[in-house]
């Protein structure tokens, strides 16, 4: 079946500090790819999505390309800021009846 | 006009009661979904349901019962409630394809 392996955290950077989480996946098909990002408190939003091979997401600075021979999704961002402190999923599709798989969560801290 | 939301957001009770969560979204999506985030932000599925039909069914003890009355809706209801039920519960609907879910804020449940 479908999985999705993500660093494990927690991550602590100094803020304009370069961010990498590693994300890897194992799906059928060609399954679309996404990030979401959870801020204490509330509920899982998209940062961004990749649809197909070589696609780059990109969303506030944060960005990431489906590397379809290496079946990897990985986040990166040039400097972050203490307000990008939270948890971040990776997330597949392959379709079907919708059911997304979601690695483990990786959280991040920015200290000023 | 939030596009998904559940309530109650915070529910403290006892072990042994009986509760109910409500889900709402306003989106227009056929699909909605019941995942529980441990402490540890592991996101579980749940539940799946499209245009009222269950159609995903997770290893989840038979005491936690679904509910969509329409598409715009889908409830969970907990029975006999123990201290592991214990979690943040989120609702998310989905539009289908290579679309994002979107998630409600969570309703934290606590068992005394």
């Amino acid at each position: 079946g479908d999985s999705v392996t993500q660093m494990e955290g927690p991550v602590t950077l100094s803020e304009e500090a370069f961010l990498t989480i590693n994300c890897t996946y194992t799906a059928t098909g060609y399954p679309s790819l996404f990030w979401y990002v959870q801020y204490p408190g509330e509920g899982l939003q998209l940062l961004l999505k990749a649809t197909k091979a070589d696609d780059k997401g990109s969303n506030k600075g944060f960005e990431a390309t489906y590397r379809k021979e290496t079946t990897s999704f990985h986040l990166e961002k040039g400097s972050v800021q203490v307000s990008d402190s939270a948890v971040y999923f990776c997330a597949l599709n392959s379709g079907g009846y919708q059911k997304v798989t979601f690695g483990t969560g990786t959280k991040l801290q920015v200290i000023p | 006009d939030t596009a998904v939301s559940q309530t109650p957001k915070y529910l403290v009770t006892q072990m042994g009661n009986d509760k109910s969560i409500k889900c709402e979204q306003n989106l227009g999506h056929d699909t909605m979904y019941w995942y529980k985030q441990d402490s540890k932000k592991f996101l579980k599925i749940m539940f799946s349901y499209n245009n009222k039909e269950l159609i995903i069914n997770e290893t989840v003890p038979n005491r936690f019962s679904p509910k969509s009355p329409d598409k715009a809706h889908l409830n969970l209801h907990i029975n006999s409630l123990e201290l592991g039920d214990s979690a943040v519960y989120f609702c998310a609907s989905h539009a289908g394809g290579n679309q994002p879910q979107h998630f409600g804020d969570g309703t934290r449940l606590s068992i005394l």
